[in-house]
């Protein structure tokens, strides 16, 4: 079973601070990807990474695929408010290629003004 | 135009009821899922359909069913409900069957067992 940890699992910071979540598995993916969800609402889709070394840029937002494609780090430069919610990894793995997403736990971000 | 759309949103039932929950997506997917988020806002997957076909059971009661009369719908009926029953439940759609696709959320319907 393919497993993805999320750390830390619950983080609170000043408006205007950086901060990084890491999400690791002991297995390869062949691609992975970050959700946000906010309270009462489903999870929305931020980006997807699928190469080694991979980093993408969202705004403030910077997502990074390890090389190896079994980690993956979220990057937030000068955190708001608007940033709280639950972030969430979602890797697929690489066979068979019909299996589902596999989530991490979260990481439930709270950004105070 | 809501893309994933789920009713009810809330739902208060006693132990041993039975009650349905109805997803429909206005995407064209042709696969669509029910996940079950509980206290700690764990995500897991429960079942994926494709073009109406039952693809991925996980380990779940036989007490839940579901059914998709169409592509772009897919309830959820739960027999004798229980306490840990209680959950989010979100219905979700993509456009192919391999993990890499982007999933489109419903906005969940948080079910309370009483």
């Amino acid at each position: 079973t393919q497993l993805l940890e999320q750390s830390p699992q619950f983080l609170s910071i000043q408006e205007g601070e950086n901060l990084t979540v890491y999400c690791n598995s002991s297995s390869v993916f062949s691609s992975l990807q970050w959700y946000r969800q906010e309270p009462g609402e489903g999870p929305v889709l931020l980006v997807t990474v699928v190469t080694g070394g991979e980093v993408k840029k969202l705004k403030r937002l910077t997502f990074q695929f390890g090389d190896a494609r079994k980690d993956s780090s979220l990057h937030i430069t000068a955190a708001q408010p608007g940033d709280t919610g639950l972030y969430l990894c979602a890797g697929a793995g690489l066979r068979p290629r019909n299996t589902p997403l596999v989530f991490g736990k979260g990481t439930r971000l709270s950004v105070i003004a | 135009d809501t893309a994933v759309s789920q009713t009810p949103k809330y739902l208060v039932t006693q132990m041993g009821n039975d009650k349905s929950i109805k997803c429909e997506q206005n995407l064209g997917h042709d696969t669509m899922y029910w996940y079950k988020q509980d206290s700690k806002k764990f995500l897991k997957i429960m079942f994926s359909y494709n073009n109406k076909e039952l693809i991925i059971n996980e380990t779940v009661p036989n007490r839940f069913s579901p059914k998709s009369p169409d592509k772009a719908h897919l309830n959820l009926h739960i027999n004798s409900l229980e306490l840990g029953d209680s959950a989010v439940y979100f219905c979700a759609s993509s456009q192919g069957l391999e993990g890499g696709y982007e999933q489109y959320f419903g906005p969940g319907t948080r079910l309370t067992v009483t």
